[in-house]
């Protein structure tokens, strides 16, 4: 059974950071691309960014409003990908979802207010 | 962008469901996915490629379209089909989600 857990949600201030981590079973993880992504209250899906395969050098891409703020990485021995989250502003409050093609966690809240 | 229309989709369980999705741009590859919400859950997976169906989605939910337009079918509404719909291009530089698609039971 593919299982995909997200874990690091909590209460942060603005300007703050978090970090966000995402761990998949039951799959090679090694192969896939996971991609975050994250629903503000009430509001739709906002694809966040993602991390290519090692074999696909390990790459990086990320939407516009989280560049330069937002880092993601892998560690492909632990089967998980991590979502690094710097300057946090309110607009960043949401539920954050961890995909893995088809395979979606069922999210953990970051909460940005002081 | 991805633009979705209607907003929102009155219709009674047993009737036939078309949700459409635009996009500003041709999509390449013909990479769009369709996703269901319900409240309080994670997104899930319906069709990727435009019409092929994800894993253990039945039959009655089906893709179509190319370049720029392309539809969520739903044949005969089941009450448990009531939810939020949202289209997903998806390609090497990025994704990008359409704004939804409330279904709501009349």
């Amino acid at each position: 059974e593919i299982q995909v857990v997200e874990s690091g949600g909590g209460l942060v201030q603005p300007g703050r950071s978090l970090r966000l981590s995402c761990e998949v079973s039951g799959l090679r993880f090694g192969d896939y691309a996971p991609t975050w992504v994250r629903q503000a209250p009430g509001k739709g899906l906002e694809w966040v960014g993602f991390i290519r395969s090692e074999l696909k050098g390990g790459t990086t891409e990320y939407a516009a409003s989280v560049r330069g703020r937002f880092t993601i990485s892998r560690d492909d021995s632990k089967a998980t990908v991590y979502l690094q989250m710097n300057r946090l502003e309110i607009e960043d409050t949401g539920v954050y979802y961890c995909s893995v093609e088809e395979w979606w966690g069922q999210g953990t809240l970051v909460t940005v207010s002081s | 962008v991805l633009t979705q229309s209607p907003g929102t989709l009155s219709l009674s369980p047993g009737e036939r469901a078309t949700l459409s999705c635009r996009a500003s741009q041709s999509v390449s590859n013909n990479y769009v996915a369709w996703y269901q919400q319900k409240y309080g859950q994670a997104p899930r997976l319906l069709i990727y490629g435009a019409s092929s169906r994800a894993t253990g989605i039945p039959d009655r939910f089906s893709g179509s379209g190319s370049g720029t337009d392309f539809s969520l079918t739903i044949s005969r509404l089941q009450p448990e089909d009531f939810a939020v719909y949202y289209c997903q291009q998806y390609g090497r530089s990025g994704i990008t989600f359409g704004q939804g698609t409330r279904l709501e039971i009349k």
